[in-house]
């Protein structure tokens, strides 16, 4: 099994550029999150799509971001117009969240690495 | 809300000593689970050790345990026989329970080093 795909791995790019981060989860997951890690903040939860659904996206900072899941097997984040402070790790995880079992991990990608000057 | 606290923002250990990283949270709920994710240089954000509230019992994965106090609402990693390998940071994680919990709330994380 590959694991979580992102691209690109590092993406450097100039305030006001459309930035567009992408990801293919495990095969047969169907659960989907979006997360931000910044020095001051942390890990933060961005979107979480179940069944290719947006099931909460309370996290998204701003209507800069817009994610979105067209198939299972593809998601991804949209950050327009970029900012400097948007610079962070962007990790997406998948997870095969079943009703029976709740305490399923979650399997992170190697994140992507934004930096907006 | 949930917190997660770290109150280690670096640590150290000599190779094939012992190490404990301390994690405490809060919660109203009685049931829930935790787990330490391992984070290495290369970023990939890597799940190493999971205990369910319910259990009594402290989670054991080869070298890694936890010390789960619940009432103290403490969960703390231990790790035996450290390698250079450990080198990372660590995060411990709360998880709700129920069918339709995802929201994982993470700490700020602990740096470990590994001294040769």
């Amino acid at each position: 099994d590959a694991g979580v795909i992102q691209s690109p791995r590092h993406e450097v790019t100039e305030m006001g550029q459309e930035v567009t981060l992408r990801c293919k989860p495990i095969s047969g997951h169907n659960s989907l999150f979006w997360y931000r890690q910044t020095m001051m903040r942390g890990l933060e939860l961005l979107i979480y799509f179940n069944n290719n659904v947006p099931i909460d996206d309370s996290g998204m900072p701003e209507d800069r971001f817009s994610a979105k899941m067209p198939n299972a097997s593809f998601s991804t984040l949209k950050i327009q117009p970029s900012e400097p402070r948007d610079s962070a790790v962007y990790f997406c995880a998948s997870s095969p969240l079943q009703l029976a079992r709740p305490g399923n991990e979650q399997f992170f990608g190697p994140g992507t690495r934004l930096t907006v000057l | 809300a949930q917190t997660v606290t770290q109150s280690q923002p670096e640590m150290s250990v000599q190779e094939a000593e012992t190490v404990t990283l301390s994690c405490t949270y809060d919660t109203s709920e009685s049931d829930y689970y935790l787990f330490w994710y391992k984070q290495p240089p290369s970023r990939q954000m890597i799940l190493v050790i999971r205990q369910e509230a319910y259990k009594q019992q402290n989670a054991t994965e080869n070298r890694f345990s936890v010390n789960f106090q619940k009432a103290a609402k403490s969960f703390s990693l231990k790790i035996s026989d450290s390698q250079l390998g450990d080198a990372a940071m660590y995060f411990c994680a709360y998880r709700s329970p129920g069918a339709g919990s995802y929201q994982l709330t993470f700490g700020k994380g602990t740096k470990l080093s590994v001294i040769p």
